[in-house]
């Protein structure tokens, strides 16, 4: 069983569009995160939650917003998509935020704006 | 089947001393590998990383090992210091110019005591 799936694993589309990168996971974590791999392969977390509720919010456009309809869902949706979004996007999960626990990677979502 | 495997999820140290992290991975096309150390309720830092041309690398207190034949790496801290406790992030990838995903280890949580 995957313990932490994201949807779609590639993600192509036009500059305007809006799109959204679903995440679950089913190991009965409290907290997701979403991260972006910038092209040298530096990881910037953009956001956390915690039982459905916003906990880290680094700096990103607004146009970028986190949704998280129960705590073993955390579905990032982007507007206005630029040519600069494109990178992979990783969704994560930890059993809390607060803590020095391990943390589970999904496989990562591949975004190409064109 | 995890690619990436951080096969002790703890580690306790003395202030001063040594601290080796280990890392083993499974795919033979990764040609990249990077460790990230993370604080609670923060997001990962980015600390060395190394490509598969090079058997080592050294950063200031920390240095990486990477044994291709065995498929393995390590992370060694020396003098270990109180600040150093914290998560630390195993990753891998094929480096291309390009956004191939990297793929984490869940980590280890280091210890370090005064």
């Amino acid at each position: 069983d995957t313990a932490v799936s994201q949807t779609p694993k590639y993600l192509v589309t036009q500059m305007g569009n809006d799109k959204s990168i679903k995440c679950e996971q089913n190991l009965g974590h409290d907290t997701m995160y979403w991260y972006k791999q910038d092209s040298k392969k530096f990881l910037k977390i953009m956001f956390s939650y915690n039982n459905k509720e916003l906990i880290i919010n680094e700096t990103v456009p607004n146009r970028f917003s986190p949704k998280s309809p129960d705590k073993a869902h955390l579905n990032l949706h982007i507007n206005s998509l630029e040519l600069g979004d494109s990178a992979v996007y990783f969704c994560a999960s930890s059993p809390q935020p607060d803590s020095y626990n391990e943390q589970f990677f999904g496989p990562g979502t591949r975004l190409t704006v064109l | 089947d995890q690619q990436v495997k951080q096969n002790s999820p703890s580690l306790s140290v003395q202030e001063g001393r040594i601290s080796i992290l280990n890392c083993d991975y499974t795919n033979s096309m990764f040609d990249y590998f990077l460790w990230y150390k993370k604080y609670p309720a923060e997001g990962p830092t980015f600390l060395i990383s190394i490509s598969s041309i090079k058997d080592k690398n050294e950063d200031g207190r920390f240095t990486v090992f990477l044994n291709k034949s065995a498929k393995h790496l390590s992370l060694h801290i020396v003098p270990s210091q109180p600040g150093d406790s914290a998560v630390y992030f195993c990753a891998a990838s094929e480096w291309d110019s390009g956004n191939t995903p990297l793929v984490f280890g869940k980590g280890t949580r280091l210890s370090v005591i005064a």
